[in-house]
């Protein structure tokens, strides 16, 4: 069975603090990773990561995934406010080309 | 425009009603899907559609029916509510070109049965 662990369940820091959400995998045929942000309503997609060692990178997020270890993690530099939110990951993984296994996420909290 | 919608947007059953999650998109996407979020546990897959005619059985797939007859919606249906349904719905789609790519997530139905 697929399995999508993601690390820190929660996270409390201070506006200006950098964060580092992880996120394991145990699958069978790996495809893809990605993350998303969800706030109040439905997941927003921050980045699709596919090739180790490649970053993304949007603004004052980025990305990394490494295939051999099975993880990804999410960089967060000078959280704001705005940053808080459930953070999700999901991996694309086994026979099918459609199906996603999500991770339980991480609830960021950003204080003022 | 209007990406993903969803109808209703909140709705109270009692146990043993049944009722249908409308959703709908309007990017001509080939993949849609169903999740329920419960909390502490992420997303679960309920059923996913890969195009108009053709559906399959996600993660828990059990006391639910989908169809989709056009490229445009994928209805879900409960057939017989229970409490353990209570839970957030998300409908999403996704271009779909070969694989999975970004999905965009629709507003969410939060279904509560007593």
């Amino acid at each position: 069975e697929d399995k999508v662990v993601q690390s820190p369940l929660s996270l409390v820091v201070h506006e200006g603090d950098t964060v580092t959400l992880n996120c394991s995998y145990e699958v069978t045929n790996f495809r893809s990773l990605l993350w998303y942000k969800q706030e109040k309503k439905a997941p927003t997609f921050l980045f699709m990561l596919t090739s180790s060692g490649i970053e993304k990178k949007s603004g004052r997020l980025s990305s990394i995934l490494d295939k051999k270890e099975l993880f990804s993690i999410l960089n967060i530099t000078a959280t704001q406010t705005g940053d808080s939110a459930i953070y999700l990951c999901a991996v694309n993984s086994g026979g099918s080309n459609y199906k996603l296994t999500f991770g339980k996420g991480t609830l960021l909290t950003v204080n003022p | 425009n209007a990406g993903v919608t969803q109808t209703p947007k909140f709705q109270v059953l009692k146990t043993g009603q049944s009722m249908t999650l409308q959703c709908a998109q309007d990017m001509n996407h080939e993949y849609m899907s169903w999740y329920r979020q419960d909390p502490g546990m992420g997303l679960r897959l309920i059923h996913y559609s890969v195009g108009a005619g053709i559906t399959d059985q996600g993660e828990v797939p059990n006391g639910y029916n989908v169809s989709r007859s056009t490229t445009e919606d994928f209805p879900l249906r409960l057939l017989s509510a229970a409490p353990s349904q209570t839970s957030v719905y998300f409908c999403a789609s996704s271009p779909g070109t070969g694989s999975i790519s970004t999905q965009y997530f629709g507003p969410g139905t939060r279904l509560t049965v007593l």
